[in-house]
Order: C-alpha cells, then sequence, then structure tokens
C-alpha cells in the first residue's frame, strides 16, 4: 500500500521567516496531495491541496508543490505568523477515497 | 456548512468492554472513514465506508469493526476493548464529486483502563 514520510517532526521558526515542510510518497498511482492543519485541542482541516496534473498551487502564504516524477510534494508557508503554529499533516490517495497521512509536523512560530 | 459530530468528546471504558464510537454527517456525503490518532503515528485508517451497508478495511481494522446502516451515520465498535486501543478517534465524511476534502469530526478521546 501507499506509504508516505513526512519530514521535519518539528519546526520552529520566528515570525516572519519562511517553513516548508516535505513529504514522499511510494505509490505512483496516487493523484491527490491535501495539506491539513491541525491546532491544538481541535479537528484536522483542509488548508491546501493539489492534484497530479498540477506542479504548484498557491494560496495567499500557502503554498505546494509536487514533484511526480521523484514521488514528493511540499508545503511551504511564507511570512509564518503565531497563529499558523500547529500540527501539518501530508497525505496522498488514489482518486481521493483513502488518505495515507504522513506522521505530521509541529510547527511552532516564535514572535 | 459541513457538519461533522461525534456522540462523545470523552470517554473511559474498561478493558473488555463493547464500545460503540457513533459519527454523524448532515451534508448526504456517501464516503465516511474513521480514523485513529496517536502522538508521533499520525491518523491511521481503520475502516471507511462508500455507501450505506458497505465498508473497506483500512491499515490497522485489528479489533474493530464498523455499521452503516443509514447514509449519514457511521459507527465504530470495539468488540472488547482493550489498553491499547486507548486513542483519539476521528471521523470524517465526503461527497463523491469533484471536491475530495475529507470534513472531520471534533474527535473522541477514548480511554480504556
Amino acid at each position: 500500500g501507499e506509504n508516505v514520510e513526512q519530514h521535519p517532526s518539528t519546526l520552529s521558526v520566528q515570525e516572519g521567516d519562511s517553513a516548508v515542510i516535505k513529504c514522499t510518497y511510494s505509490d505512483s498511482a496516487s493523484n491527490y496531495f491535501p495539506w491539513y492543519k491541525q491546532e491544538l485541542g481541535k479537528r484536522p482541516q483542509l488548508i491546501i491541496d493539489i492534484r497530479s496534473n498540477v506542479g504548484e498551487k498557491k494560496d495567499q502564504r500557502i503554498a505546494v508543490t509536487l514533484n511526480k516524477t521523484a514521488k514528493h510534494f511540499s508545503l511551504h508557508i511564507t511570512e509564518t505568523q503565531p497563529e499558523d503554529s500547529a500540527v501539518y499533516f501530508c497525505a496522498a490517495a488514489n482518486s481521493g477515497y483513502a488518505l495515507n497521512f504522513g506522521k505530521g509536523t509541529s510547527l511552532l512560530v516564535t514572535p | 456548512d459541513v457538519k461533522v459530530t461525534q456522540s462523545s468528546r470523552y470517554l473511559v471504558k474498561r478493558t473488555g468492554e463493547k464500545v460503540f464510537l457513533e459519527c454523524v454527517q448532515d451534508m448526504d456525503h456517501e464516503n465516511m472513514f474513521w480514523y485513529r490518532q496517536d502522538p508521533g503515528l499520525g491518523l491511521r485508517l481503520i475502516y471507511f465506508s462508500y455507501d450505506v451497508k458497505m465498508k473497506e478495511k483500512g491499515d490497522i481494522p485489528e479489533g474493530y469493526s464498523v455499521s452503516r446502516e443509514k447514509k449519514e451515520r457511521f459507527s465504530l465498535i470495539l468488540e472488547s476493548a482493550s489498553t491499547n486501543q486507548t486513542s483519539m478517534y476521528l471521523c470524517a465524511s465526503r461527497s463523491t464529486g469533484i471536491s475530495y476534502e475529507q470534513y472531520f469530526g471534533p474527535g473522541t478521546r477514548l480511554t480504556v483502563t
């Protein structure tokens, strides 16, 4: 089955800096790659996703890039703010059905 | 606004008890999922269902079963709870359509003593 590796497991940045989280996947049939943000004590929420027919997608300060050949995708957060502090999960799936999640990255943005 | 609710936020059960976790969604979604979340392990899929009375095993189905008698409700059953099933359980749903977004419930923190 699909195996998703996520790095780093923890990341600390200063407010205003950029943060990058990387994921690799194993199943070449995977074609959907979402990123979820989970704040402390809350449910995971989708922040951005990308499909395999697109190499990059942006939404304000957040961007995701996908390299299908290398089977890796990354989340980029620019101009980080304290409210970006959370656990971020990447995932991969074939046509969006059963998501296979990475183990998460705990991001801390210090003022 | 999509709403996914779970029957309990916190639950404490004894070893060997039968445990029911309920999940209800109000958006007429065809697909529903049960995950467990443990520190350092991320979210792991237990079971999912793409239609009423249909179910598929996820990555860690051992010790669990599910029931989907109505479209809006998906139940996770622990036939005989064990301490290693102490965890956070998250339910999610999504439609069958262009959007693949999964909407999560608030989670049930289950402690088995």
